[in-house]
């Protein structure tokens, strides 16, 4: 258990709906990550927020957005979904940011399995 | 271009046996690699770190090995067992990069009995 909660486990809903997913980092960090893991692809990053500020941006598409609450935990929000966004969406934490190790070892929560129909 | 190469892509082991798995990078400038096991819907876990000075790094039968110079690391699994199997990330972080991390596609690996 790496100390990093996902919320729901299993996701199933149609195209053109919008859903939420759910992420309580580690405690005492405070950046959080996610990601996309389509079927038998690696690991997308998305986007990565520091103690509530969005920092780094990666494949996001416009249609997904992200935040992180005052309280750490974060949420992405993916919207207008297609039959393309059937995925495995992990989120991941870590202490802090930058270069050094001992700040951005990412643990990574279970995972939120999304079924678009 | 993918800056993190990982190969092979997949292979098949029989259980007992040894293996290596290598990865290539041009991330720059380099701060530290890390070799995450991945099973199957599963989140990533932490098998390895090693930072620009260290260029062997253990964790029970894994054994990773990296050198800077050549952009290269190697994972070596010591008499595998059926647990092994999994898909194995090579993820790159840039010293400058707050935050961003370079993850290469993996490797599969099956552990046959």
């Amino acid at each position: 258990d790496s100390g990093v909660t996902q919320t729901p486990k299993h996701l199933i809903t149609a195209t053109g709906q919008r859903v939420t997913l759910r992420c309580s980092p580690r405690s005492g960090d405070l950046s959080v990550y996610w990601y996309q893991q389509s079927l038998d692809q690696g690991l997308q990053f998305l986007i990565q927020y520091y103690n509530g500020e969005e920092r780094a941006k990666g494949n996001i598409l416009e249609r997904f957005s992200a935040q992180q609450f005052p309280d750490l935990h974060s949420e992405l929000n993916l919207s207008s979904l297609e039959l393309g966004d059937s995925a495995l969406y992990f989120c991941a934490s870590s202490v802090g940011i930058g270069g050094r190790l001992a700040y951005n070892e990412q643990f990574f929560g279970p995972g939120t399995r999304l079924t678009v129909l | 271009k993918n800056q993190v190469e990982q190969s092979p892509q997949s292979l098949i082991i029989l259980e007992g046996k040894n293996c290596t798995l290598q990865c290539n990078y041009t991330v720059s400038p380099f701060s530290n690699l890390r070799w995450y096991k991945q099973d199957t819907g599963r989140g990533p876990v932490s098998l390895t770190i090693m930072t620009f000075s260290e260029n062997t790094k253990s964790n029970g039968r894994y054994t990773a090995t990296l050198d800077a110079d050549t952009k290269q690391s190697s994972l070596h699994i010591t008499a595998s067992q059926l647990s092994d199997s999994a898909s194995y990330i090579c993820v790159v972080s840039a010293y400058d990069s707050w935050g961003k991390f370079q993850f290469g596609a993996g490797t599969q690996v099956v552990v046959t009995p």
